[in-house]
């Protein structure tokens, strides 16, 4: 079974300042790893994914992404961050091969303060 | 880009009645789709995987008499809350995998709010 854990249920930011949000995975096959933003009474909406290749990630908003897989973590970052960033993270990973249901992790809430 | 469009976004019903909940890809055909359940400040669950013409896949512990799923077009899944009660209360979210596009290109909807009274 697969499972996703996201260390910080609550990251508090002050605007412009960079923000890393921590992912860690387990599952003993392979699988493509996702994040996904929440805003608030909204859906998901995808950040970006990790799928092969480049372990190194970019996806929209300035987001981007490492796959470290000795790690099993996919963290993600962001060298400045805005007001409109605050939302709900979602990290979820799926297994290669499946019909693509996702596993999601508890989601952290990222608060950008001015 | 794909669109996968919910419907109705909010809806209230009272207790012991039935409520639909629609999912459509826009642009795309959706030979799978998936149905979640979030509940307020917690994570998405999986319910049900559904595929055109088939019957629905429940994940343990999702009563499949309760909540029936319909994918009777490419474009089309349904979900029925039977009986509603008020622990049924929740956001619930598809998500649609585009045929032909990827092994993983999934969308997903805007959501559906669900509040039984």
């Amino acid at each position: 079974a697969q499972s996703v854990t996201q260390l910080d249920s609550q990251v508090p930011v002050f605007e412009e300042a960079p923000v890393e949000l921590r992912c860690n995975y387990s599952s003993s096959v392979s699988v493509y790893l996702f994040w996904y933003v929440q805003y608030p009474n909204q859906g998901l909406q995808l950040l970006l994914k990790y799928l092969s290749g480049s372990t190194l990630v970019k996806g929209i908003n300035g987001f981007e992404a490492e796959f470290n897989k000795s790690q099993t973590s996919f963290h993600l970052r962001k060298p400045s961050v805005h007001i409109s960033d605050t939302a709900e993270y979602f990290c979820a990973v799926s297994v290669r091969g499946s019909q693509g249901n996702l596993i999601f992790g508890k989601g952290t809430k990222l608060s950008v303060k001015p | 880009g794909a669109v996968v469009s919910q419907h109705p976004s909010w809806v209230i019903c009272k207790s012991g009645t039935s409520v639909k909940i629609e999912c459509r890809s826009l642009d795309f055909q959706a030979t799978t789709m998936f149905w979640y359940r979030q509940f307020p400040k917690q994570s998405l669950m999986l319910m049900a995987t559904s595929n055109e013409g088939s019957k629905a896949t429940y994940e343990q512990g999702v009563e499949k008499d309760k909540f029936l799923i319909n994918h009777a077009s490419l474009t089309l899944s349904t979900l029925t809350v039977t009986s509603a009660h008020p622990e049924d209360s929740s956001f619930y979210i598809c998500s649609a995998r585009s045929q032909g596009r990827g092994e993983n290109t999934i969308y997903f909807g805007e959501g559906s709010w669900l509040t039984v009274v």
